[in-house]
């Protein structure tokens, strides 16, 4: 697609349910990048994927977080057993090559969990 | 471990203003830095790169390595400019751009 397209937009889940957010990059973006935007804690890197591989998974912080990527393309970040400080906006971002250069972001999901 | 420190939260200034949005950062190689601009409603997105040497918009930011500082200057605050600010750092191929916690900038008339 032209850019990358993040859904839903809004999610609004109860305490303890799983949610799962979608990140669609742009086509032939081989890295693709979550990102987690909350105020007083900025932009908190997730996980990195390369390809189907994630190299690096060392910012979810804790093992209720998971992410998947399948075919080099569509990616689904998971969250399980949601809790309220996971209430965030939730942002993808995809580049050609991991090399800090050219990452076009999603404009986010933003979720509410209460 | 690499760390990017926005010292200010907030930084309100008045049009015409010159401006000053503090990065510093932790890596003791060289790194790549990046000031990237979020508008109201908007994606996220890149201002510049420090290895551009560019200015955009009328923004500039000059990598101090002795400093470990990239700050991001403006001379004219624009009301246009208010915006959310965050200094990136990529320090290796294959890594991700890590973030500061981002400045708001707000110009006022």
């Amino acid at each position: 697609g032209a850019g990358v397209s993040q859904s839903p937009s809004n999610k609004v889940t109860e305490k303890g349910k799983d949610v799962e957010l979608r990140c669609d990059p742009i086509s032939g973006h081989t890295a693709l990048y979550w990102y987690r935007q909350s105020l007083g804690q900025g932009l908190e890197f997730l996980i990195y994927f390369q390809g189907n591989s994630a190299p690096d998974k060392s910012g979810l912080p804790s093992d209720r977080f998971s992410a998947e990527r399948t075919g080099g393309s569509v990616s689904t970040l998971t969250i399980q057993r949601t809790q309220q400080e996971d209430s965030a906006v939730y942002l993808c971002a995809s580049s050609l090559e991991a090399t800090g250069y050219g990452y076009t972001f999603g404009s986010g999901t933003r979720l509410t969990v209460v | 471990a690499q760390r990017v420190t926005q010292p200010e939260k907030l930084l309100s200034v008045f049009k015409g203003a010159p401006v000053e949005l503090k990065c510093n950062y932790s890596y003791s190689g060289s790194p790549e830095l990046f000031w990237y601009v979020q508008y109201s409603r908007q994606r996220l997105q890149l201002l510049l790169r420090h290895i551009s040497r560019e200015s955009i918009k009328g923004f500039t930011a000059d990598l101090n390595k002795g400093e470990t500082s990239f700050h991001l200057k403006k001379p004219f605050a624009q009301e246009e400019d208010s915006a959310m600010y965050y200094c990136a750092l990529h320090y290796q191929a294959g890594t991700a751009l890590i973030f500061g916690k981002g400045t708001t900038l707000s110009v006022s008339s």
